[in-house]
């Protein structure tokens, strides 16, 4: 089946300009995932949802970074007034299930370079 | 303050043999720890995972041992092959939790 699915792979995008991030995970999984891995490092966690319910932001940045999923599906990351600092590779992940022993399985990530 | 910490950056291996890729952990209340692989621009892919009631997990030719009393988990690969050498990343969760916390990455290279 499927695999979780990321758009863009790479965006480019000038400081001060706002961007959004999309992650279609796998369909049926009820928990997705935000982390951001900047090169030489594992992935940090930014945030995660069980469905369409927020259940942990506590690894956003700042309040420039927010990530909604209305529908319990497909979830956008939003980042505004980018800053140089915000360039890394951004990765979702979904699972069956937020807690409990489930992995969570990794889409391609999308790389933002902000110039 | 890094809770889970891989402190060797990279690992050669002679086809065939043994690898061994290390992580240690400080957070008690962590009890289901995975290790994940990831090739050159692809995602990381789970490759196995124990929880905190075993002290050994095995698929194939991957085995991963926990010693909690250390706080240290190690993956296994026997025997080696080319197409292990990717990026090994070690990561920690709790069941009552949804994040993980990753560590560094090991570079692991299998060598023909």
């Amino acid at each position: 089946g499927a695999g979780v699915s990321q758009s863009p792979r790479y965006k480019v995008t000038k400081r001060g300009q706002d961007v959004a991030l999309r992650c279609d995970p796998i369909s049926g999984h009820v928990s997705l995932y935000w982390y951001r891995q900047a090169l030489g490092q594992g992935p940090e966690f930014l945030t995660y949802f069980n469905y369409e319910a927020q259940q942990d932001k506590s690894g956003l940045p700042n309040d420039r970074f927010s990530a909604e999923r209305p529908e319990g599906s497909i979830s956008t990351l939003t980042i505004q007034r980018t800053e140089q600092r915000d360039s890394a590779m951004y990765r979702c992940a979904s699972s069956l299930a937020g807690t409990g022993y489930h992995e969570q399985y990794f889409g391609p990530g999308t790389r933002l370079t902000v110039t | 303050d890094q809770q889970v910490k891989q402190n060797s950056p990279s690992l050669s291996v002679q086809e065939g043999r043994i690898s061994i890729l290390n992580c240690d952990y400080t957070n008690s209340m962590f009890d289901y720890f995975l290790w994940y692989k990831k090739y050159p621009a692809e995602g990381p892919t789970f490759l196995i995972s124990i929880s905190s009631i075993k002290d050994k997990n095995e698929d194939g030719r991957f085995t991963v041992f926990l010693n909690k009393s250390a706080k240290h988990l190690s993956l296994h690969i026997v025997p080696s092959q080319p197409g292990d050498s990717a990026v090994y990343f070690c990561g920690a969760g709790g069941t009552s939790y949804g994040k993980l916390t990753f560590g560094q990455g090991t570079i692991l290279t299998v060598h023909p």
